[in-house]
């Protein structure tokens, strides 16, 4: 069974650094490609960037507003999806998913976690 | 970029028949998911590659795709169907309907 536990979300201060973690189970992250899509208190959702799988090269991907800031990255021993934000503005703040992509069915964002918050707030 | 317009809210009498749209330029040509998210819950995916349903998806849920519109249906609508529903076609997201169940 596919199990996606986010952790290292907090509070921030505008032009500071988190990085957020991902921990899967019931398959490897290597062999997956995986997205993060956030969701900013009362609004919609909204991809942030994707990693590909190994097999398909391992190129990542990101929308405009966090290129440049945000980066996606995994650690096949630990079976766990990163996501290391910089310079992050207040506008960052939401919940941040984790997602799979097309482990469970041949769909980007089949099974998503739980999600951490991420305040960013002087 | 890519834009997906939903309506931001639908409603529904339990037992009736819900549509939700979602716009975008040709919509048809490419597939399209759905979303169901509760509140303080994560989203969780109804519908993938138009009108395809997950394993434990009730079969009350429906999708389809056409022209420049794609609709997700639910037949029977049941209370616990209130929810939150986003339409998804590339890396875009509709903004999202607020389905009412009363």
């Amino acid at each position: 069974e596919v199990q996606l536990v986010e952790s290292g979300g907090g509070l921030v201060k505008p032009g500071g650094s988190l990085r957020l973690s991902c921990a899967a189970s019931g398959f490897t992250v290597s062999d997956a490609s995986m997205s993060w899509v956030r969701q900013a208190p009362g609004k919609g959702l909204e991809w942030v960037g994707r990693i590909k799988s190994k097999t398909g090269g391992g190129t990542t991907y990101y929308a405009a507003p966090v290129k440049g800031r945000f980066t996606i990255s995994r650690d096949g021993s630990k079976n766990t999806l990163y996501l290391q934000m910089n310079s992050l503005k207040t506008e960052d703040t939401a919940v941040y998913y984790c997602t799979t992509d097309q482990v469970v069915v041949p769909a980007d964002f089949d099974y998503w976690g739980q999600g951490t918050l991420v305040t960013v707030s002087s | 970029s890519y834009e997906l317009t939903q309506p931001p809210s639908v409603s529904v009498s339990p037992g009736q028949t819900a549509s939700i749209t979602c716009s975008g330029e040709k919509l048809g040509d490419i597939y399209v998911c759905w979303f169901q998210q509760k509140p303080g819950q994560s989203p969780v995916l109804v519908i993938y590659e138009d009108s395809k349903r997950p394993s434990g998806i009730p079969e009350r849920f429906s999708g389809s795709s056409s022209g420049n519109t794609a609709t997700l249906t639910i037949s029977g609508t049941q209370v616990m169907d209130e929810a939150d529903y986003y339409c998804q076609a590339w890396d875009t997201f509709g903004g999202g309907t607020k389905l009412t169940v009363l």
